[in-house]
């Protein structure tokens, strides 16, 4: 079946700080990648998507590319503020799953000033 | 405009007891999905709803778990007899469409404790 697998947080960085969050997946069609967060206190808001191999999406300074051929859709940023605070989850989506979005365990970053 | 709204935001009952948990999903929004994040969790899918087709009850973990969608629009999900692991945040999503692609836009949640 499909599967998101996220590195394991929380992960913390001072502000400026480059950031990285790996995603792998597991999945048998052709899926949508998805990387959602929730900031403290509100609830989960898409980040950016690629529906297809070598799409990057981007968003907030944000950006992750589909990778096909590691399964990869790792999210990075250059430089961290600390309003970037937040849990980030990492999700698929794909036909022969029901269209059902599986999403991973989620990596809580805290980013000190 | 108005986002997907829960209600209630929070929700503490006694082990035994039935609860229930609304959805009120976006405007026009055909599709519908449940999900409960336990602490420090992922989040775990339950059941979704596309327009007047059959739901996928797939990921309800038990009979004990039902839920109904009136009109197209409204959600409640219904969770009987509760036991302490029901413990949880549960989520609501709602999509314009059912699609590989589609952004799903999630309520605050409702957080449950069974004591």
């Amino acid at each position: 079946g499909n599967s998101v697998t996220q590195m394991e947080g929380p992960v913390t960085l001072s502000e400026e700080a480059f950031l990285t969050i790996n995603c792998t997946y597991t999945a048998t069609g052709y899926p949508s990648l998805f990387w959602y967060v929730q900031y403290p206190g509100e609830g989960l808001q898409l980040l950016l998507k690629a529906t297809k191999a070598d799409d990057k999406g981007s968003n907030k300074g944000f950006e992750a590319t589909y990778r096909k051929e590691t399964t990869s859709f790792h999210l990075e940023k250059g430089s961290v503020q600390v309003s970037d605070s937040a849990v980030y989850f990492c999700a698929l989506s794909d036909q022969s799953g029901g269209f059902k979005t599986i999403f991973g365990a989620g990596t809580r970053l805290f980013v000190k000033a | 405009g108005a986002g997907v709204s829960q209600s209630p935001s929070n929700k503490v009952t006694e082990k035994g007891k039935d609860v229930e948990l609304r959805c009120d999903p976006i405007s026009g929004h055909t599709a519908l999905y449940w999900y409960r994040q336990s602490l420090g969790q992922g989040l775990e899918f339950l059941i979704y709803f596309q327009g007047n087709s059959a739901p996928d009850k797939s990921g309800l973990p038990s009979d004990r778990f039902s839920a109904e969608r009136t009109g197209g629009s409204v959600s409640t999900l219904t969770i009987q007899r509760t036991q302490q692991e029901d413990s949880a945040v549960y989520l609501c999503a709602s999509s314009l469409y059912r699609d590989i692609g589609e952004t799903q836009y999630f309520g605050p949640g409702t957080r449950l404790l069974v004591l």
